[in-house]
């Protein structure tokens, strides 16, 4: 499984736009990236998928570059709300394969007034 | 998306007893259940996987037979912490792999007094 490296924390202010990146330089050709949130005393909720390029939905936007050796999450105009830990994966196929997910230490997002 | 019940939230126990947290999937059949414990301020790390009707894969330095997993349906997983002890206060989520992918259970906050 492709080890995962991200910072450890940021912190933002109401309105700005946030981005986390995460490392993966051993990700397989057949690899998919993926992005959690997690709230304290919640389980992790899913964000955002990509296998390159760039992929946007209704809370984020995540970009990958051509050799996809990393990934780069944006959050738009973020809230106090947005405060939690983003964790970034990579696993097999679109699905995952049913395979364990490794979780690295995740990025500790505060966002202030 | 799919959902994932997970029951008790939160528990307290006395030491020596066992405590069982179970995991429903509400729209899917899982396959595969992936059962993690978290400790404050730490990442999600990984104690077993199991399959409908098989016996569970433990990870390296969890103990089987104190962390006892049930996985008898597609759409129910129980996990039991026999014997708790203060050291097993932690908070355990399970998460479910089926055709959607992983969805995680709301997480269950065990304390052992």
């Amino acid at each position: 499984l492709a080890k995962t490296t991200q910072p450890i924390s940021m912190d933002s202010y109401e309105g700005q736009e946030v981005n986390i990146t995460c490392s993966h330089n051993n990700i397989a050709t057949n690899d998919y990236i993926t992005w959690y949130q997690q709230f304290p005393s919640q389980g992790p909720r899913f964000i955002i998928q990509g296998y390159k390029t760039k992929v946007t939905n209704e809370v984020a936007s995540l970009f990958i570059p051509a050799d996809r050796k990393s990934s780069t999450l944006s959050l738009p105009r973020v809230s106090l709300s947005d405060t939690a830990v983003y964790y970034c994966l990579v696993a097999n196929g679109v699905t995952g394969g049913g395979n364990k997910l490794t979780f690295g230490t995740g990025t500790q997002l505060k966002v202030e007034l | 998306g799919a959902v994932v019940s997970q029951h008790p939230s939160w528990v307290i126990c006395k030491s020596g007893t066992s405590v069982k947290i179970e995991c429903r999937s509400l729209d899917f059949q899982a396959t595969t259940m992936f059962w993690y414990r978290q400790f404050p301020k730490q990442s999600l790390m990984l104690m077993a996987t199991s399959n409908e009707g098989s016996k569970a894969t433990y990870e390296q330095g969890v103990e089987k037979d104190k962390f006892l997993i049930n996985h008898a349906s597609l759409t129910l997983s129980t996990l039991t912490v026999t014997s708790a002890h203060p050291e097993d206060s932690s908070f355990y989520i399970c998460s479910e792999w089926g055709a959607n992918g992983y969805t995680f259970g709301s997480g269950t906050r065990l304390t052992v007094v």
